[in-house]
């Protein structure tokens, strides 16, 4: 079974469009980390966040916010005003305590932004 | 210097051919990773090293061969690859704390192509 979930294969908005990327995850661990990357066309994986599984409290970051749910296994990730830039795929990870060099990652989901 | 640098950027080569990979990383992390990253396919872990020592090979081919001479510096030794091997090759490190998240900071990646 996947441990991480991108149901969203491709999404596609116009530009200053809000647009959410769902993320679900699955772990026995009570602690785990769960990370967003973004890559750009170029190929690097750029790091975005970082969240603990103790820590529910959601964060923003400029245009950028996430919404993270235990009850509901979700990591979801918001772009607000989403710009040409933010054009790339979308990675959601999960690590396990215990197994501290083991990330599980999603699909992807490829975000175009059209001007 | 940027973070993690991969040599080669763009790497073609022979199914007889022999080839290294490099990446290098000027963080003072601990742990660094080779990822294979096939078209329409999720993030592949091939090999993590912790302190210099190889801690995992998800079951990789023999025709890949890695090498860590220092927590600095990790090759990825080629031989004799198929076409099906033809890929995004990611490497990332992080820095191993216990009981914390532990986020990978990747390099740009080498795209090979075998003929």
């Amino acid at each position: 079974a996947q441990k991480v979930t991108q149901a969203q294969t491709e999404i596609s908005v116009v530009e200053k469009e809000d647009v959410t990327l769902d993320c679900v995850y699955e772990t026995r661990d009570t602690t785990y980390y769960l990370f967003w990357y973004k890559q750009p066309p170029s190929g690097e994986l750029v790091f975005l966040i970082r969240r603990n599984s103790f820590d529910e409290q959601n964060e923003i970051s400029g245009r950028y916010s996430w919404n993270f749910q235990k009850s509901t296994s979700s990591f979801n990730f918001t772009i607000t005003a989403s710009q040409v830039v933010d054009s790339a795929v979308y990675f959601c990870a999960l690590s396990e305590a215990l197994i501290f060099n083991k990330f599980y990652f999603g699909s992807g989901t490829k975000l175009n932004v059209k001007p | 210097e940027t973070g993690v640098t991969q040599t080669p950027r763009h790497l073609v080569m022979g199914m007889t051919n022999k080839k290294s990979l490099k990446c290098e990383q000027h963080l003072g992390h601990n742990a660094m990773y080779w990822y294979k990253q096939s078209a329409k396919k999720p993030l592949e872990l091939m090999f993590v090293y912790s302190l210099e020592e190889r801690v995992e090979n998800n079951s990789v081919p023999s025709r890949f061969s890695p090498e860590c001479p220092n927590s600095s510096h990790l090759f990825l030794h080629l031989h004799t690859l198929q076409p099906e091997d033809s890929a995004l090759y990611l490497c990332a490190s992080s820095q191993r704390r216990e009981g914390q998240g532990n986020e990978q900071f990747f390099g740009p990646g080498t795209r090979l192509t075998v003929l």
